[in-house]
Order: structure tokens, then C-alpha cells, then sequence
């Protein structure tokens, strides 16, 4: 079966650095996907790590560990516009399984 | 390029009825996803088409939804007749590769609400 776990609600303040961390269990793992989802509108896609490690891009950066099942999105330099969900996603063979998301909440 | 368009963004209906969602996907994407966000609950797979065949329709909840890809371009996703557990968020994606790694690209969404 499909798992994805990621916390409910995160609250960080302006300026600092938040980590939203995911752990997956699923089958037929291809890499795992970040998107970022502002009340009301569509998800947006953020980042796709397939090889351990850590890759940045500009703010957000994005970790994968594939055999502890374990990834996490690091955003620095806090700006009130972060506050949205981030959903974790695990690419299988032909689709993406999403976990419930993340609702961040940026604070002055 | 345009992007995933959905219609309606919202519809209210009554339970019993019948309700259509339309995607239109980004030119050129051959992959077509439909997803269901419920209330609290994670954004959860429907259907998956390749042009105009359902390559993946494990997620569909039973047979009162009923997903149509004519022509390989626009879908649709009919719920007949509705049921007050269909409310939530209908989401479409598209992709040029398989969802599975290649980015989605999202529509804003259907809010569909069952009285």
C-alpha cells in the first residue's frame, strides 16, 4: 500500500528557516515531489529529488533519503507568501501519491 | 503556454443529481489525472489517462463516476447520481511524461458541494 506522513500545521516566523519533513512507504518508488499550494488555488511544483541527498533551489531546498523512506523541505529566509501547504508526493511507476499536506503559517 | 483550466470552479447540487467536471489540459500533455482532495484528507488519485485510454482507474470510488477522455484531449468526470461523501476539491493534472516522474501541472480545481 500507499503511506505518506508529513505534519498537519507548522507556524514559523519571517526571516527564519522551517523543515517540513515527509516519510513514505510505497511501492514501485521512482523520487519524490514537493508542491507548494496557496489557499484556493492549484498546487504548484516545487521540486523532484530521485538521488539521496540534498538539493537547493534559490530558498527552498529540497532532502531525499530512499532507504530510510525520508525527505524534507528546508525553506530559508521566511517571507509572509511561504504560508501555504506543501504537499509531500511519492512518484510510483505511472502517478504521484500525496499525503495530507502541510499548512504552513508564517508569522511577523 | 495556457495552462490546466477546470470548469466549474464551484457547483452546488442536491443529492441525486448529476454533475459533469470538465479539465482542459495543457496542450501536447498526454497524461491526464483527475484527484480528489475531501475535506482534511490527503489529495487522493482517481484515474489516469494516456491520451485518450484509462491507463490507471484504481481510485475511482465506485461506479456512480464515470471519466471520459474523447479524442485524447479534454475530459470529462461524471458523478451520477451524487452522494453527499462526493463533496470535496476535484483536482486535474496534466504531465508530458507520467505522472509518476515528470512534474504535474494542476487546475485550480472543481469545489463540489452535495446538499
Amino acid at each position: 500500500g500507499q503511506n505518506i506522513d508529513q505534519p498537519t500545521e507548522m507556524t514559523a516566523t519571517e526571516g527564519a528557516i522551517v523543515q517540513i519533513n515527509c516519510t513514505y512507504q510505497t511501492s514501485g518508488f521512482n523520487g519524490l515531489f514537493w508542491y507548494q499550494q496557496h489557499a484556493g488555488e492549484a498546487p504548484t511544483f516545487l521540486s523532484y529529488n530521485v538521488l539521496d541527498g540534498l538539493e537547493e533551489k534559490g530558498r527552498f531546498s529540497s532532502f531525499l533519503s530512499r532507504s530510510k523512506g525520508y525527505s524534507y523541505l528546508l525553506l530559508k529566509e521566511l517571507q509572509m507568501k511561504d504560508s501555504a501547504s506543501y504537499l509531500c508526493g511519492a512518484g510510483g511507476y505511472q502517478k504521484v501519491t500525496f499525503g495530507t499536506g502541510t499548512k504552513l503559517q508564517v508569522i511577523p | 503556454e495556457a495552462g490546466v483550466t477546470q470548469f466549474p470552479s464551484h457547483s452546488v447540487i442536491e443529492k441525486g443529481q448529476t454533475v459533469t467536471l470538465r479539465c482542459d489540459p495543457i496542450s501536447g500533455h498526454d497524461n491526464l489525472y483527475w484527484y480528489r482532495r475531501v475535506m482534511g484528507k490527503e489529495i487522493k488519485f482517481l484515474l489516469h489517462f494516456v491520451k485518450e485510454s484509462k491507463q490507471d482507474e484504481s481510485g475511482m470510488p465506485n461506479n456512480r463516476f464515470l471519466a471520459e477522455r474523447t479524442g485524447g484531449t479534454y475530459s470529462t468526470l461524471k458523478v451520477q447520481p451524487a452522494e453527499l461523501e462526493d463533496s470535496g476539491v476535484y483536482f486535474c493534472a496534466s504531465s508530458q511524461g507520467t505522472g509518476g516522474h515528470s512534474p504535474l501541472h494542476f487546475g485550480n480545481g472543481t469545489r463540489l458541494t452535495v446538499t
